[in-house]
């Protein structure tokens, strides 16, 4: 399958600091990346599409100044947590599709990048 | 009510027994449908598409009744290494899934 991967694998940081999570597309090229959130034994919850070469598509309740998404190409997308603060440590995990193709719209996933904010 | 729902479990099934799980959806105009398979701490992997028509792949066989929006994922002579959380997700159209809350399975030796 298609490869995906997410970059750091883990942070802690300090409250009020901002943190950068990388997320690429190895192996193919990808118009759209999906950023999601996972709090322990819940489930995922999309936070935002990423669009290459437009701004970035937020669900409710996700603010779009905290979460900062960038897709400068076709293989990243950058997701930044301003200011973080306790509540915002989570598993923050990306996701691309290859190009849609018959059979369904499979996504791969990053490893996750677990963030810890003291 | 939720998008996706499952039985949260835990299904604690000892080696070799058939376990099976269910999942319901509400949006009628949900296009595409999966199970993944997710560890503890890891990310979701996919385990299996769903298809109308049913379809197997090994000891795992895979079900999707469009008319009740209910999907099913049956594992047969379960494992040790079976031993994960069962996501059932759902494409409603706008390419990103939406994830049921997920099915924890415990294979006990």
């Amino acid at each position: 399958g298609a490869v995906v991967s997410q970059h750091p694998s883990r942070v802690i940081c300090k409250s009020g600091t901002s943190v950068k999570i990388e997320c690429r597309s190895l192996d193919f090229q990808a118009t759209t990346m999906f950023w999601y959130r996972q709090f322990p034994k819940q489930s995922l919850m999309l936070m935002a599409t990423s669009n290459e070469g437009s701004k970035a598509t937020y669900e409710q309740g996700v603010e779009k100044d905290k979460f900062l998404i960038n897709h400068a190409s076709l293989t990243l997308s950058t997701l930044t947590v301003t200011s973080a603060h306790p509540e915002d440590s989570s598993f923050y995990i990306c996701s691309a599709s290859p190009p849609v193709r018959p059979g369904g719209n499979e996504q791969f996933f990053g490893p996750g990048t677990r963030l810890t904010v003291l | 009510r939720k998008e996706v729902e499952q039985d949260p479990g835990p299904f604690n099934v000892p080696e070799g027994a058939t376990v099976a799980f269910n999942c319901t959806y509400s949006n009628s105009a949900s296009q595409s449908f999966f199970w993944y398979r997710q560890d503890c701490r890891k990310e979701p992997k996919l385990l299996m598409s769903v298809y109308s028509s049913g379809n197997e792949d090994g000891r795992f066989t895979a079900q999707l009744n469009r008319a009740s929006q209910y999907i099913s994922l049956l594992i047969r002579d379960s494992k040790l290494s079976d031993s994960a959380t069962y996501l059932c997700v759902v494409d409603t159209g706008r390419r990103a899934l939406t994830f049921g809350s997920g099915t924890r399975l415990q294979v006990q030796p």
